[in-house]
């Protein structure tokens, strides 16, 4: 079935630790991307990539890094996590196609950062 | 001035209104228009895609583009509790990222 995920769905970490956050998909997109949100707040764009070796800083500035070295998967790592960084990061995909481009998302990992 | 604005609101409706959902844009090139459903701590649903200017119905949603307006409209018919989430909507061109707006909350009472 084709679909996002991501996992963890939900991490309480303490501060300083490296996290990795996972998300996959099987939907044959070549375009994936990590939003952030907080709760009840618009999404920010902080990374995306084209394809394999793709990767692209969003609108939002984040000391997160990303790595495109499979098609489906597109992990977002956080080296040292600080409380700031508490938060839902989404993780979409889309075709990169002028005319076929909706972005599907996964169900979001919730982050708090003790 | 945002590229994409939309009323956060709260609003809030009677089961079994019409609801009208509102966004207007700044960038002429936009050629593409979504709207997404987002219940609370899940990740968005695409519910509808437009390209281009028109109508686009689907059960008991109908997206309305009007370019020449820069004005994107969702309308839900028969409201239900169900529907009651945050409304995303979403505008983009062939050569960037999908620009979202910030959201209206809905509440449908039963």
């Amino acid at each position: 079935e084709a679909d996002i995920y991501q996992t963890p769905r939900y991490l309480v970490i303490g501060t300083g630790k490296k996290i990795t956050l996972e998300c996959s998909q099987t939907m044959g997109h070549d375009k994936m991307y990590w939003y952030q949100q907080d709760p009840g707040m618009e999404l920010h764009l902080i990374h995306y990539s084209y394809g394999v070796n793709s990767t692209e800083k969003g609108d939002l500035s984040s000391e997160s890094t990303v790595s495109r070295i499979r098609t489906e998967h597109f992990p977002l790592t956080l080296e040292s996590a600080r409380p700031s960084h508490t938060s839902q990061y989404l993780c979409a995909s889309s075709f990169h196609s002028p005319y076929r481009n909706e972005q599907f998302f996964g169900p979001g990992t919730r982050l708090t950062v003790l | 001035q945002k590229e994409v604005e939309q009323d956060p609101g709260p609003l809030s409706v009677p089961e079994g209104a019409i609801v009208s959902l509102n966004c207007t844009y700044s960038n002429s090139a936009f050629q593409y228009f979504m709207w997404y459903r987002q219940y609370s701590r899940k990740g968005p649903e695409l519910l509808m895609y437009t390209y281009s200017s028109g109508n686009k119905e689907d059960g008991r949603f109908t997206a309305q583009v009007d370019k020449s307006s820069k004005y994107i409209s969702l309308f839900i018919r028969d409201s239900q509790p169900s529907d009651s989430a945050t409304y995303l909507c979403a505008a983009g061109g062939s050569q960037g990222n999908l620009i979202f707006g910030k959201g209206t909350k809905l509440s449908v009472k039963p």
